[in-house]
């Protein structure tokens, strides 16, 4: 079955800087994956969303990459504040079925 | 500007106590969604609805009952508690498959 790793440890890093999150997935490659962010005790917001057929989307200050051949997506966030530290969880789709398969997230701190 | 409701926010139960949780969404959506998230693990998906009078197994749906009550509501129903439901619950909701999807801020569920 189709399997999703992130990195568990946090991601600590200083203001201004350069964020960069991974998504691996197993198996075969997903039909789009997209991109949440969730904060304490609320719901998962989200933030982008990339088709298998295009290798890079971005908005304002996040881009998001997918690479079918690494099996993996990277998530930046560039020019970093402190309000972007959250999780980012990853989620993908083999299909343009409902089901999504989310990874258990990756921490990210941004220290001022 | 509600967009996902999800009541109640905490609940306490004992082993073999039966519950319903509530979801509504007012954007207008066709598709509904509850999931399950615990500590070191992404969102799972339990049940969900792709249309006003239509319900699917997600991943975990064992324990669970659901209700397409009409386009706004989705409800979850635990008949039997047990211990291994505890979790944070949450519902979402978007147009169709591939678009992204709204969630609520979760339902804080302890089972003793």
């Amino acid at each position: 079955s189709q399997k999703i790793e992130q990195n568990s440890e946090a991601l600590n890093i200083q203001e201004g800087k350069t964020a960069t999150l991974t998504c691996n997935y197993t198996n075969y490659s997903p039909a789009y994956l997209q991109w949440y962010r969730q904060d304490p005790g609320r719901g998962p917001v989200f933030l982008l969303l990339i088709r298998e057929n295009e290798k890079e989307k971005r908005k304002e200050r996040l881009k998001v990459t997918f690479d079918t051949t690494l099996k993996q997506s990277l998530f930046h966030i560039t020019a970093s504040q402190p309000a972007d530290s959250a999780t980012y969880l990853c989620a993908l789709a083999m299909d343009s079925s409902y089901k999504l398969i989310f990874g258990s997230g990756t921490r990210l701190l941004v220290r001022p | 500007n509600a967009g996902v409701t999800q009541t109640p926010k905490f609940q306490v139960l004992k082993t073999g106590q039966s519950m319903t949780l509530q979801c509504a969404q007012d954007m207008n959506h066709n598709s509904m969604y509850w999931y399950r998230q615990d500590p070191g693990m992404g969102l799972r998906l339990i049940y969900y609805s792709a249309s006003e009078g239509t319900t699917d197994k997600g991943e975990v749906p064992n324990g669970y009952n659901v209700s397409r009550l009409n386009k706004r509501e989705f409800s979850l129903r635990l008949e039997s508690a047990a211990p291994s439901q505890t979790s944070v619950y949450f519902c979402a909701s978007n147009g169709q498959g591939s678009q992204p999807q709204h969630f609520g801020d979760g339902t804080r569920l302890s089972i003793l």
